[in-house]
């Protein structure tokens, strides 16, 4: 079974400064797909970054990067200069892969709160 | 462009009655899925569809139900609501192509069982 861990509950970072969220996985799969996605208090989930499994290079979204390791099954995410709007939670999503079943099922980890403070 | 919408967004029930949560979506997408958010449990997988006419259980599918008779919609229903049903609930969609396109969610669903 997947599973998707989340080991930071809540995490400060001035603004300004980079931060970075951390994501571990497991899978048996070979094929793979990694999201992050974004819930600021208004409550929509909003996607921010993709990672797959095969990419050679780490993803880059603007001020999203994703750190991708593989052979240490982690996938944090890093926000440069942070902003008082990047103050949310932020989750981390597994897609499962092409021939478990079917249906590019996610599963989530448990989220980061990230504050960003002046 | 309404994307992904789901009514109602606020609902208040008594133990025991039943209700439909229906989400749409306007951009022809395969795959629609009905996920809960309780607090410290991140997003769990009720039941999802990979077209019109198909559903499957996910990951906590006991106390619902679901239905896809046309491709834009996805129902999900509670036959007789309990306490534990209480949470946020969100509805997703995603075209069956491309490995890289992310599920689009709508903006979710808050259901109080008193």
């Amino acid at each position: 079974a997947q599973k998707i861990t989340q080991t930071q509950p809540g995490m400060f970072v001035q603004e300004k400064e980079a931060v970075t969220l951390d994501c571990t996985y497991d899978t048996s799969d070979q094929s793979y797909g990694l999201f992050w996605y974004k819930q600021p208090s208004s409550g929509e989930m909003i996607f921010l970054i993709y990672q797959g499994s095969y990419d050679e290079q780490n993803a880059t979204e603007g001020r999203y990067s994703l750190n991708f390791q593989k052979a240490r099954k982690s996938a944090n995410l890093v926000i440069s200069a942070s902003q008082l709007g990047d103050s949310a939670m932020y989750f981390c999503a597994m897609r499962e892969g092409w021939f478990t079943g079917g249906g590019n099922k996610l599963t989530f980890g448990t989220g980061t709160q990230l504050k960003v403070e002046l | 462009n309404a994307g992904v919408t789901q009514t109602p967004k606020f609902r208040v029930l008594k133990t025991g009655q039943s209700m439909t949560l229906l989400c749409a979506q306007d951009m022809n997408h395969e795959y629609m899925y009905w996920y809960r958010q309780d607090p410290g449990m991140g997003l769990r997988l009720i039941h999802y569809s990979v077209g019109e006419g198909t559903t499957a259980k996910g990951e906590v599918p006991d106390g619902y139900n679901v239905s896809r008779l046309k491709k834009q919609n996805f129902l999900l229903g509670l036959e007789s609501a309990a306490p534990s049903q209480t949470s946020v609930y969100f509805c997703a969609s995603r075209g069956a192509d491309r490995d890289r396109q992310p599920q689009h969610f709508g903006d979710g669903t808050r259901l109080s069982i008193l």
